[in-house]
């Protein structure tokens, strides 16, 4: 099976701007969630989708959305971009493995906001 | 408190040896899951390994083996034979209840670096 796939690998952005991330999960796998990972923050937990709803959120602002379609595939945006949303992001699609949902991750979208 | 927490500093150790990362969680919750992923340098998680604390056998996969002390709080990672493929960042993570609202929790990492 192919693994999960997220594009673009690499975006530059300007402050202000807004940016569209895009992530299809493994073939099968009906949950989604997205990551921040910085060097000070680590990595940090924005939302899951599953079924095409929110699940969970972590805590970031409203500038931070998502959805999921109903193929699966899910999109992260993120508008008015500041220099601090400067980070991987990273997209994980789960599996239930012993009746534990078991993330596997995407190589990421490194995102630069200049 | 931290819900993970990895404190090693920088790990080294020589090819062909093998290595503990330290992982110790906090949680009240008795359903839970203990995971362990890796992290080179080009930013993909990998997924090594996990434990459920109902699993009765510490988990083992191929060179990977999680040494569970449920009474200690701790879940460390044992890699046989080090290999210089090794040298990455390693996360632990936990995910509190079995349910649909469980999140996921990553500690901070621990530096793994393979010497040849």
């Amino acid at each position: 099976k192919a693994g999960v796939t997220q594009t673009p690998r690499y975006l530059i952005k300007t402050r202000g701007q807004q940016v569209t991330l895009s992530c299809s999960p493994i073939s099968g796998h009906r949950s989604v969630s997205w990551y921040q990972q910085t060097p000070g923050q680590g990595l940090q937990f924005l939302f899951e989708y599953f079924s095409e709803t929110q699940r969970n959120k972590g805590n970031f602002p409203g500038r931070f959305s998502g959805r999921q379609f109903s193929n699966s595939r899910s999109e992260m945006n993120v508008s008015t971009l500041e220099l601090g949303d400067s980070a991987l992001y990273l997209c994980a699609s789960s599996l239930s493995l012993r009746g534990l949902e078991t993330q596997y991750f995407g190589p990421g979208t490194r995102l630069l906001v200049l | 408190a931290q819900k993970i927490t990895q404190t090693q500093p920088g790990m080294f150790v020589q090819e062909k040896e093998a290595v503990t990362l330290d992982c110790t969680y906090d949680t009240s919750d008795p359903s839970y899951g203990l995971f362990w992923y890796k992290q080179p340098s080009s930013g993909e998680m990998i997924f090594l390994i996990y434990q459920g604390s109902y699993d009765q056998q510490n988990a083992t996969e191929g060179r990977y083996s999680l040494n569970f002390q449920k009474a200690r709080k701790s879940a460390n990672l044992v890699i046989s034979a080090s290999q210089l493929g090794d040298s990455a960042m390693y996360f632990c993570a936990m995910r509190e209840g079995f349910g649909a609202n469980s999140k996921l929790t990553f500690g901070k990492g621990i530096t793994l670096s393979v010497r040849p």
